[in-house]
């Protein structure tokens, strides 16, 4: 089946600085990814769609300043949490092919600012 | 308002005994329910996607069913290594790019 890389898949930085997280689809073109941010014990919240060539689209809530996501081909999306606080800490996955069929999820990253 | 809702919230087995978890679902038009597995610190792993009412996918211990309100995710005999957290989720009616998520099984198979 398709695949869809999240790197890095463990990240901690310090507070106030920024970190780039990146979601490639291996072995298919992706238009359009998704990114999430799970809380323990909770289910996937999604944060943005993102969108080759083109601006991001929010969710309600999410500070579009905050989480940059560029989509600059068709196989690499990047999420980037900027000047990151403690209460940014979680774990952020991306996915790829959602379009009525099944949605291919990256391995996740464990963001730990401290 | 498309809600999806998962039971029960945990389940605790021993290795072998087989059991069901549900997913019942009230989506004006269904577009699909999906299964996922997800193992701790990892992203979801898809499972089976179930179109409509009466169809069934199998792999391995693992056996989906539709009904017209709720899926089940059956488990045969399960081992170890099948505890995970199970998900199932379907596409907003009125965005399909927008998943409605259940908030998943916590599965524990005790050997």
């Amino acid at each position: 089946g398709a695949v869809v890389s999240q790197h890095p898949s463990r990240v901690i930085c310090k507070s106030g600085t920024s970190v780039k997280i990146e979601c490639r689809s291996l072995d298919f073109q992706a238009t359009t990814m998704f990114w999430y941010r799970q809380f323990p014990k909770q289910s996937l919240m999604l944060m943005a769609t993102s969108n080759e060539g083109s601006k991001a689209t929010y969710e309600q809530g999410v500070e579009k300043d905050k989480f940059l996501i560029n989509h600059a081909s068709l196989t690499l999306s990047t999420l980037t949490v900027t000047s990151a606080h403690p209460e940014d800490s979680s774990f952020y996955i991306c996915s790829a092919g959602n379009r009525g069929t099944e949605a291919f999820f990256g391995q996740g990253t464990r963001l730990t600012v401290v | 308002e498309d809600q999806v809702t998962q039971s029960p919230e945990a389940l605790r087995l021993q290795e072998g005994e087989s059991s069901s978890l549900n997913c019942s679902y009230t989506v004006s038009g269904l577009r699909g329910l999906f299964w996922y597995r997800q193992d701790p610190g990892k992203g979801p792993e898809f499972l089976f996607t179930l179109y409509s009412a009466g169809e069934e996918k199998e792999k391995e211990r693992l056996k989906a069913t539709l009904t017209k309100k709720e899926s089940f995710l059956h488990i045969t005999a399960p081992k170890p290594e099948d505890s995970a957290t199970y998900l199932c989720l379907t596409p907003d009616a009125g965005n399909n790019r927008k998943l409605i998520w259940g908030l998943g099984t916590s599965l524990a198979v005790n050997p």
